[in-house]
């Protein structure tokens, strides 16, 4: 079955610290990758894709995420995080024609 | 405004009353979702909807009856609720339900059953 496995529940970092949300599906078709964030008291929205092409995908506020086909990993990366960066992100995965598959979410926690 | 309201964005009711949860979406996306979302669980789907007049479930339908009378509107309906269904609730929409479409979310109704 497909499943996405956001590896880490919480993530504590201190501000202008580098930070890795890790993200690894499993599926036998091809995918499409997605990460969202939700902010407190609000829905979730689209942070950044991949659809094809390069590998390496970028949102406009820093962050970063990779596609790795043969770790099957979708790794969600900022060189330094802010305190407004704090919030909750999924991972999601859309397996061929299926409907979108999310991952349970990573809280990250800017520490002052 | 473009974009896709939820409401109530609060709501508190007791075992075993019927509660309605609003969601409308500007857009005319096909699609419509609906979400619970609990604590160590993630997001669950509950309904969705491939267009008006077309629902079906998803992981967790129990307890829960939806409606899609028109393309913009996608009401789900507690009809007995449980404490078990307290829950933040979200309304999702896309073009299409899947590929490369993006799902936009409303801010979610929190509802808690006494």
């Amino acid at each position: 079955a497909q499943s996405v496995t956001q590896l880490d529940s919480q993530v504590p970092v201190f501000e202008e610290a580098p930070v890795e949300l890790r993200c690894n599906y499993s599926s036998s078709v091809s995918v499409y990758l997605f990460w969202y964030v939700q902010y407190p008291n609000q829905g979730l929205q689209l942070l950044l894709k991949y659809l094809s092409g390069s590998t390496l995908v970028e949102s406009i506020n820093g962050f970063e995420a990779e596609f790795n086909k043969s770790q099957t990993s979708f790794h969600l990366r900022k060189p330094s995080v802010h305190i407004s960066d704090t919030a909750e992100y999924f991972c999601a995965v859309t397996p061929g024609d299926d409907k979108i598959i999310f991952g349970k979410g990573t809280r990250l926690h800017i520490l002052p | 405004d473009a974009g896709i309201t939820q409401s109530p964005r609060y709501k508190i009711t007791e075992t075993g009353r019927q509660v309605t949860l609003m969601c409308h979406q500007t857009w005319s996306h096909s699609y419509m979702f609906w979400y619970r979302q609990d604590l160590g669980h993630g997001l669950r789907l509950i309904y969705y909807s491939a267009a008006a007049d077309i629902t079906d479930k998803g992981e967790v339908p129990d307890g829960y009856v939806v409606s899609r009378s028109k393309t913009e509107n996608f009401p789900l309906t507690l009809e007995s609720a449980t404490r078990s269904q307290t829950s933040v609730y979200f309304c999702a929409s896309s073009e299409i339900g899947t590929g490369d479409q993006p799902q936009h979310f409303g801010d979610g109704t929190r509802l808690s059953i006494l």
